[in-house]
């Protein structure tokens, strides 16, 4: 039982690149999250998924897309990097107990 | 605007003794809160939660107070120990058509000496 898993772990891209990081649970949770964290901030909610098929902006979406279509795996997309979106990604899970189960985390740098 | 706050960025305490860390809310509809733990270079764990019908949970070595009327929690963890040194997250729950999203605060760095 992994848990959640995140991939890659680090990441160097440059302006105007994209990319996609990648989130896969193994816990049969409908909930998924993705978050940023800044240096010195706390975590800000991207996107969000309730189910496979469903997703919702959260609270800093700009810039980012999701897809949701297996119950497992939960995708972000960066289109076009920039400076402002260097930070370091969460990725979460939710079962029914109203905890949220976090991966190991992808930093991402964009020069 | 910040609805979760940790006015202390970092805390220091002795081996042994008591950890405070605190946390202030603003929104009245929050109805879960939940400590995180988070290593660096780690993703952040669940460590300890409270329902707004509680004012008080407690799990071993760590207890968290919920004033519902001053909008405060604070997390205790009794005795501190140095494997303790992490940053703390205080988060808050908001539940909105069937989805639950948390809010986090921006984290105390607690560093326990020996």
């Amino acid at each position: 039982n992994a848990g959640v898993t995140q991939t890659p772990k680090f990441r160097i891209l440059k302006i105007g690149q994209s990319m996609t990081l990648q989130c896969t649970q193994d816990m049969n949770h409908n909930y998924m999250y993705w978050y940023r964290q800044d240096p010195g901030m706390g975590l800000k909610l991207i996107y969000y998924s309730v189910g496979a098929g469903i997703t919702d902006k959260g609270e800093v979406p700009n810039g980012y897309n999701v897809s949701r279509s297996t119950t497992e795996d939960f995708p972000l997309r960066l289109e076009l990097a920039a400076p402002s979106q260097t930070s370091v990604y969460f990725c979460a899970s939710m079962g029914s107990a109203d905890t949220q189960y976090f991966g190991p985390g992808t930093r991402l740098t964009v020069l | 605007d910040q609805q979760v706050k940790q006015n202390s960025p970092s805390l220091s305490v002795q081996e042994g003794r008591i950890s405070i860390l605190n946390c202030d809310y603003t929104n009245s509809m929050f109805d879960y809160f939940l400590w995180y733990k988070k290593y660096p270079a780690e993703g952040p764990t669940f460590l300890i939660s409270i329902s707004s019908i509680k004012d008080k949970n407690e799990d071993g070595r760590f207890t968290v107070f919920l004033n519902k009327s001053a909008k405060h929690l604070s997390l205790h963890i009794v005795p501190s120990q140095p494997g303790d040194s992490a940053v703390y997250f205080c988060a808050a729950s908001v539940s909105q058509g069937g989805s639950e999203k948390l809010v986090f605060g921006k984290g105390t760095k607690l560093t326990v000496n020996p």
